[in-house]
């Protein structure tokens, strides 16, 4: 199985900043990344997929970067809903497997 | 608007099926993949397998001989059912609409909310 590793594990912000989270695979996934955000009580939110094309209705403050090994996500001015947990997930191969998450707390 | 929510019991006693149901709305199961995956106490998540449009199904491999998903299209439903559960199935259990670049694999572009599974006696 292909394991990913995401950084940090905890990130402490505040709203107008930028942060970065990434995500490490244990061999080239091509481009085929996707990363989701975990809010309690909400349903889990799709993100970016392949590397870096933004789903429908994610706004344009969110990107992503990366092919092969190492990928990226970056929020700039951050507001006050991006808090909570954010996940990549390696769509290249079966079976499907996820990083351990970063959570995006409130400085 | 695609909506997805899970049912089934809370608490499974160990050696026992944990049955769980995902109730689909806004889009018909006869398309695309749907999906179960779970969260683990401390983050942790695992895909653990999709049903397709046509009925056909694949599971991961660490699930293989416990696992199964079925569906029923006339309440445009679908089921996990996992077999001979531990204490470690104890995990919060998503479903999901699994999409697909051909030639590559799945993620996950709506999902449930989630129900919290506990495995104890």
């Amino acid at each position: 199985d292909v394991q990913m590793t995401q950084s940090p594990s905890n990130l402490a912000a505040s709203p107008g900043e930028s942060v970065s989270i990434n995500c490490k695979a244990s061999k080239s996934i091509s481009k085929y990344l996707a990363w989701y955000q975990q809010k309690p009580g909400k349903a889990n939110k799709l993100l970016i997929y392949s590397g870096s094309t933004l789903q429908s209705g994610t706004p344009s403050r969110f990107s992503g970067s990366g092919s092969g090994t190492d990928f990226t996500l970056t929020i700039r001015n951050l507001e006050p809903e991006d808090f909570g947990l954010y996940y990549c997930q390696q769509h290249n191969e079966y079976p499907y497997t996820f990083g351990a998450g970063t959570k995006l707390e409130l400085k | 608007e695609v909506q997805l929510q899970e049912s089934g019991p809370g608490l499974v006693k160990p050696s026992q099926s944990l049955s769980l149901t995902c109730s689909v709305t806004g889009y018909s199961i006869t398309s695309n993949y749907w999906g179960w995956i779970r969260k683990f106490p401390g983050n942790k998540m695992e895909w653990m397998g999709y049903i397709s449009y046509s009925g056909s199904t694949s599971y991961n491999p660490s699930l293989k001989s416990r696992i199964s998903i079925t569906r029923d299209t006339s309440k445009n439903q679908f089921f996990l059912q996992l077999n001979s559960v531990t204490t470690e199935d104890t995990a919060t259990y998503y479903c999901a609409r699994s999409r697909i670049i051909r030639g590559t694999g799945y993620y996950f572009d709506y999902w449930g909310q989630g129900v919290m599974v506990t495995v104890s006696s």
